[in-house]
């Protein structure tokens, strides 16, 4: 399993575009990248998931470099809702044996 | 749609006691995961059941935590004897099949506290 590395934490003010990176440098040819959120006293919610390139829906967008050793989750114009735990994880998309294995992840902190 | 449904919300039990957790997963869903989450820490799987098959427990302690799945619906965590170590949030989450792309829906979750 590849392993990922993120910032423990992150504050930022309410309108600003947050990014989140996530280093995955033993990333293998069929692993996607998927990152969720947390809510205090809530279940992870899937956010994004990709391979590589740039991936976005309505939530957020996902950057990924050709290396695919790292990852930016981009949050637009963010509000003090979005104050959250957000994970990111690797694995192979089509292998039914891959455990969702979850990191500490990044504790973003929004401020009005 | 309806979202995974779990029960209690919290429960409060001494060590040495029992206890047991119950999920109902999103009508459909073939996967069902239980994932135990410490506080400032990440979830982590427990177990994982493909229909009402076990398919991961590798790091379910079987000394004293026991699931199951019958009909491969609904599921039931149970803790005995539970430990002061054991409190924690359990999360259960369902997907519509096994592999890393079919994203898991979470409930959310019971708050244990073992005194």
């Amino acid at each position: 399993l590849a392993k990922t590395t993120q910032p423990i934490s992150m504050d930022s003010y309410e309108g600003q575009e947050v990014n989140i990176t996530c280093s995955h440098n033993n990333i293998a040819t069929n692993d996607y990248i998927t990152w969720y959120q947390q809510f205090p006293s809530q279940g992870p919610r899937f956010i994004i998931q990709g391979y590589k390139t740039k991936v976005t829906n309505e939530v957020a967008s996902l950057f990924i470099p050709a290396d695919r050793k790292s990852s930016t989750l981009s949050l637009p114009r963010v509000s003090l809702s979005d104050t959250a735990v957000y994970y990111c994880l690797v694995g192979d998309r089509n292998s039914g044996n891959t455990p969702l294995v979850f990191g500490k992840g990044t504790r973003l902190s929004v401020i009005a | 749609e309806a979202g995974v449904a779990q029960s209690p919300r919290y429960k409060i039990i001494e060590k040495r006691q029992s206890v047991a957790f119950w999920c109902n997963p999103i009508s459909g869903h073939a996967t069902l995961y239980w994932y135990q989450q410490i506080l400032g820490q990440g979830p982590k799987l427990l177990i994982q059941f493909q229909n009402n098959g076990v398919v991961d427990d590798s790091q379910l302690p079987k000394d004293r935590f026991s699931a199951e799945r019958l009909k491969g619906v609904d599921s039931t965590l149970k803790i005995q004897p539970a430990k002061l170590e054991d409190s924690a949030v359990y999360l259960c989450a369902s997907s519509v099949g096994p592999t890393f792309n079919s994203p898991l829906h979470f409930g959310n979750g019971t708050r244990l506290t073992v005194t």
